[in-house]
């Protein structure tokens, strides 16, 4: 099975409740990052978690990195409308190509 | 600074065609990063250049699709004699260097084979 899987693959919450996505790789890594892909249009960078870091914060977004698990979440707090996407975890191993999971479609309900 | 620069961003072809899709990095990159989207599925990684030169192409199918990065203009990535199966969407990323950074995103090609 390919590097990078999330879960849930959907997840449905209203509007100002919290959101979190899970990602679980195979190998070693250098980085992991999260891009919010929304639909029909191009990827955008959400945040990078290097591998000798633990946790990092952007705004309403908290992302967690345990290496001895090959795992990270992503939190959306205080989630909006305007939040409702895909969202995909990617891992850079090899210092060059990203390899990318299958993504959870995030909808916020107004 | 402009981003990464994808055309065109819908492509249409019939079977047994010729498709070209254009990637202009963001000004300063010179790393180039081609992936592919099927539907309701991840990015599946294609082909990395640099200027002139194909660093890993371990992802590209071996026959029909081909990938160049000159010395000027933007990348090319060619699929000749399409068919059904080549109907995705065509990321482009660029970096201003290898190794581990991010990688910036263009808003992609969609190519439908009819």
């Amino acid at each position: 099975s390919q590097q990078g899987e999330e879960d849930p693959q959907a997840l449905s919450i209203q509007e100002g409740e919290n959101a979190t996505m899970n990602c679980s790789y195979k190998t070693s890594i250098n980085n992991l990052q999260w891009y919010r892909q929304n639909s029909g249009r191009g990827l955008v960078h959400l945040i990078l978690i290097r591998s000798n870091e633990r946790e990092k914060h952007s705004g309403r977004l908290r992302v967690t990195l345990d290496t001895s698990k090959k795992s990270s979440s992503l939190l959306i707090t205080a989630s909006r409308a305007a939040d409702t996407a895909s969202y995909f975890c990617a891992t850079d191993a090899d210092g060059n190509k990203l390899v990318f999971g299958a993504g959870t479609i995030l909808r916020v309900k107004s | 600074n402009a981003g990464v620069m994808q055309n065109p961003r819908h492509l249409v072809r019939r079977r047994g065609q010729e498709a070209r899709l254009r990637c202009s990095p963001m000004k300063g990159h010179s790393h180039v990063y081609w992936y592919r989207q099927l539907p309701e599925e991840g990015l599946k990684f294609m082909v990395y250049l640099q200027k002139e030169n194909i660093i890993d192409e371990s992802g590209m199918p071996k026959e029909r699709f081909s990938a160049e990065f000159p010395k000027e203009g933007p990348s090319i990535l060619r699929i000749q004699q399409v068919v059904r199966g080549d109907s995705a969407a065509y990321f482009c990323a660029s970096s201003p260097t290898s190794g581990s950074n991010e990688q910036f995103f263009g808003p992609g090609t969609r190519l439908t084979v009819l």
